[in-house]
Formats: C-alpha cells, structure tokens, sequence
C-alpha cells in the first residue's frame, strides 16, 4: 500500500536557523514521483518540487534543497537559513505510476513556525 | 490571474442544504480533482476527472457529487450538506504530459452549522 509519513507534526526555529522536514514513504512501484507542498497562512498549496524515482540527484532551488534517498524511502526538505516567511504547513505527496493522474497521496502535514 | 480559481472562496450554510462549489481553469489541462482538507489529516481525495466524459470516485466520495461541464470547469456538490463535511475543498488540475503534477486552487473553506 502506498503511504507517506511525516513524523513531525510541528517545528519551530528562530530565523536564520537551518531546518529539515522528514518524508517517508511506502510503495510498491519502481516508477513514482514525489513532491512537496507549501501551505502558507493564507491556505492555498504551493508546489514545490517533483522528483521521478529514477533521479536520485539532490536538488537546490535558493534556500530550498532537497534530499532523496531510494535506501531509506525518504525525500527530506530543508530549508536554510530560515525566515519568517517561511512558516507554513509543508505536506510531501506520493503518485505511483501505475496510477498517475488519479490521487496524490498526501502526509498529514508539518507545521513550521519562524519567529524573529 | 490565478490559473484555478475556486468560488465560493469562503461559504457557511446549515444541515440539509444544498451546495455547490466550483472550479474553473485556465491552464488547458485535460485533468481536474476535488479534494478535502482537514486538520492534522492532509488532503483526501473526493473525484476526479480525466475528461468531460470520465469522471471517477475517490477515497472519500460518499455525499459529493460532481459535475464536468466543460474541460475548464469542475463542480462539486454537497446534495444535503452536514457538520462532518466542514472543511477545506481544494481543486486541482494535472497536464497530459504530466498526469502525476497537480497544480491547486485557492481552496474554499466550508463551514457547515
């Protein structure tokens, strides 16, 4: 079955601080594709990444980066250098190839609060 | 101007009624989603459509229905609206070349008294 975890319900850190948020996930295909959300206060979901099973590669975007780990089903998110603007409820996804096009499954979320 | 947009974007009504929520597009994509938010659960998803003519279930349908009017457009609706289905309704819409990527609206937050 598929599944992703997301053990951290809440973090808070003080601007500047680094902060990773833990992914894990379940399945049984060889072809799927993960990514991350970001739901600001204001409540509407942001994409952030999309990262196909076959590329392994770590990827970077500004303060963003993010690390995929095949070995330990994990796609952890880290956020460097942390601002105020970075708080949000940050949810990682899961679409199986086999059933691309029909649901995200989605964690239940990690809260991250930045104070100043 | 957004790509989904989501109306009603706030909506409080009573047990029994009907409701209806919409989603409109403008990104071309041939694929549109209902799903539901609510707190400490993530997203679940209601329906979903590959096109005008095919419309699917998803995990968590029962009391929804929904309506593809044009490949634009996406409709859901609460035939007898209840307290347990207070939440936030986002749609979501994926492009054919990357059926897995979904893009989401705005979302409408539901409050049923």
């Amino acid at each position: 079955a598929q599944k992703v975890t997301q053990a951290q319900t809440e973090i808070s850190v003080v601007e500047k601080e680094d902060v990773t948020l833990d992914c894990v996930y379940e399945t049984r295909d060889t072809t799927y594709y993960l990514f991350w959300y970001k739901q600001p206060p204001s409540g509407e979901l942001v994409f952030l990444i999309r990262r196909n099973s076959f590329d392994e590669q770590n990827e970077i975007s500004g303060r963003y980066s993010w690390n995929f780990q095949k070995s330990t089903s994990s796609f952890n998110f880290t956020i460097t250098a942390s601002q105020v603007v970075d708080s949000a409820v940050y949810f990682c996804a899961l679409s199986e190839a086999r059933q691309a096009g029909t649901a995200l499954i989605f964690g239940k979320g990690t809260t991250l609060s930045v104070s100043s | 101007d957004a790509d989904v947009t989501q109306t009603p974007r706030n909506r409080i009504t009573k047990t029994g009624k009907r409701i209806m929520l919409e989603c409109s597009q403008t990104k071309g994509h041939d694929r549109m989603y209902w799903y539901r938010q609510d707190p400490g659960l993530g997203l679940r998803l209601i329906y979903y459509s590959f096109d005008v003519k095919d419309i699917n279930k998803g995990e968590i349908s029962d009391g929804y229905s929904v309506s593809r009017q044009a490949q634009a457009k996406f409709s859901l609706s609460l035939e007898s609206a209840i307290p347990n289905q207070t939440a936030l309704y986002f749609c979501a819409t994926s492009p054919s070349e990357h059926t897995d990527t979904q893009y989401f609206g705005p979302g409408t937050r539901l409050t049923v008294l």
